[in-house]
């Protein structure tokens, strides 16, 4: 089992709607949950991080973070043709683990 | 301020050659970290620094791979013998702590 998990295909969403994407990560003890965005041919741009149970909000962006079910979810509101990328997440014990990526493609 | 800057931003390098990619961090950022990045898929760590002291070297994959930092700021990721299996996109990473980490452009290895 992978460290942390990101198993759903490409998203597309119309513009204006609600992108949701969902990881899972493996180590009960993780403890700093970050989400990263990456442009394609770019580098990771941190957008979110999140250390406790329950929702942190940030602008358009939403974490929401369930320790006991060993999950971390990212909500993109009123998306936008902009918000196309691929969105990383990743948990950190000793050191920064990362999923394998979500593309989301936003269609105007 | 300046950000986590790479050079090369693109190498070619021919089976067997070495190579030497470069890493300038985030000015007073004690903590480094070295990512490999192959094709559609998540960074994976190589090693980590804190200050010049090489705190974690778990995730090189061979002994091929070697990364240094002599004097905390400056680091260099060698990789000898290049073999194909070696092109990705190396990403250097820097922090404050080890927390919040933020990424330079990376170098394009292609290995032909």
């Amino acid at each position: 089992q992978k460290e942390v998990e990101q198993n759903s295909g490409p998203l597309s969403v119309p513009e204006g709607a609600i992108a949701s994407l969902n990881c899972t990560y493996s180590d009960r003890v993780s403890q700093s949950f970050f989400w990263y965005r990456q442009y394609s041919g770019k580098s990771p741009e941190l957008i979110m991080s999140i250390y406790s149970n329950g929702d942190k909000e940030d602008g358009r962006f939403t974490a929401q973070l369930n320790k006991a079910s060993q999950y971390v979810s990212l909500l993109i509101r009123d998306s936008q043709p902009s918000d196309s990328a691929t969105y990383l997440c990743a948990v950190k014990n000793n050191r920064l683990a990362f999923g394998k990526g979500n593309q989301v493609v936003v269609i105007p | 301020g300046a950000g986590v800057s790479q050079s090369p931003r693109y190498k070619v390098a021919k089976r067997g050659q070495d190579v030497a990619l470069r890493c300038d961090p985030i000015s007073g950022h004690v903590s480094l970290f070295w990512y490999q990045q192959a094709l559609g898929q998540g960074p994976e760590f190589l090693t980590y620094f804190q200050n010049e002291a090489q705190l974690d070297k778990s995730g090189l994959p061979s002994d091929r791979f070697f990364a240094e930092r002599p004097e905390g700021s400056v680091s260099t990721l060698k990789i000898q013998r290049t073999q194909q299996e070696d092109s990705a996109v190396y990403l250097c990473a820097s922090s404050f702590s080890t927390d919040t980490q933020y990424f330079g452009p990376g170098t394009r290895l292609t290995v032909l």
